[in-house]
């Protein structure tokens, strides 16, 4: 799986959107990018995944950009609930079963009242 | 819809001794993995059980096992306990193909003395 690079911390004022970035520049064609956040003393939870388009869900938006080589998870209108760890995990679709998670360090999360 | 239920919630143990650990999945899925989480850290995958077997395991030693059951709930044991197996012990669930999300339950607390 390739390795991915994020900020240790990060702040943002409620109501504001929370951009938060992520480098894989060794991502291979079939790697997929997840993101996952773990708010404290709770297990980790699903966000987001992409290949290679622009993906949105109730909770956030993934950009990826063309060589795929970083990306950006927006959290919207960023809440106080909001902050957490946010993990960003790069990983290939092997198909069948379900296959283990590499998390990193991730990005603290801070949202400012 | 339950989901993923872990106990017990928090557990002491003495080096040298046995522990074991229980996961039920969310209501439907099939696979379950474990991850261990130190102070700080990502979590780290263990392993994963899929049709009651082992599927992938990451680079854990022996001392770590596990079972799946036919209601497919989990087990982690963990034999000859050290200090520095103190650590959230995570379990996640998901449906067999469906890889993107992982669910995950609130962990187990593990403190060896």
């Amino acid at each position: 799986d390739a390795k991915t690079t994020q900020p240790t911390s990060m702040d943002c004022a409620e109501g504001r959107a929370a951009n938060l970035p992520c480098n894989h520049s060794t991502i291979s064609g079939n790697e997929y990018v997840y993101w996952y956040r773990q708010i404290h003393s709770q297990g980790p939870q699903y966000i987001i995944h992409g290949l290679k388009n622009n993906e949105t869900n109730e909770m956030a938006s993934l950009i990826i950009t063309e060589d795929r080589k970083s990306s950006t998870l927006i959290l919207p209108h960023a809440t106080l609930r909001d902050t957490a760890v946010y993990y960003c995990i790069v990983r290939g679709d092997s198909g069948g079963g379900a296959d283990g998670l590499t998390f990193g360090k991730g990005t603290h999360l801070i949202i400012q009242p | 819809d339950a989901g993923v239920t872990q106990s017990p919630t928090h557990l002491i143990k003495t080096r040298g001794q046995q522990v074991t650990l229980r996961c039920s999945p969310k209501s439907g899925h099939d696979t379950v993995s474990w991850y261990q989480q130190a102070l700080g850290q990502g979590p780290q995958f263990i392993f994963q059980y899929y049709e009651e077997e082992e599927r992938q395991r990451g680079n854990f030693p022996d001392r770590f096992s596990g079972h799946q059951f036919p209601n497919y709930s989990s087990e982690l044991n963990v034999n000859a306990l050290l200090l520095g197996d103190s650590a959230l012990y995570l379990c996640a669930s998901s449906l067999g193909m469906l890889i993107y999300e992982q669910y995950f339950g609130p962990g187990t607390r593990l403190t060896v003395t």
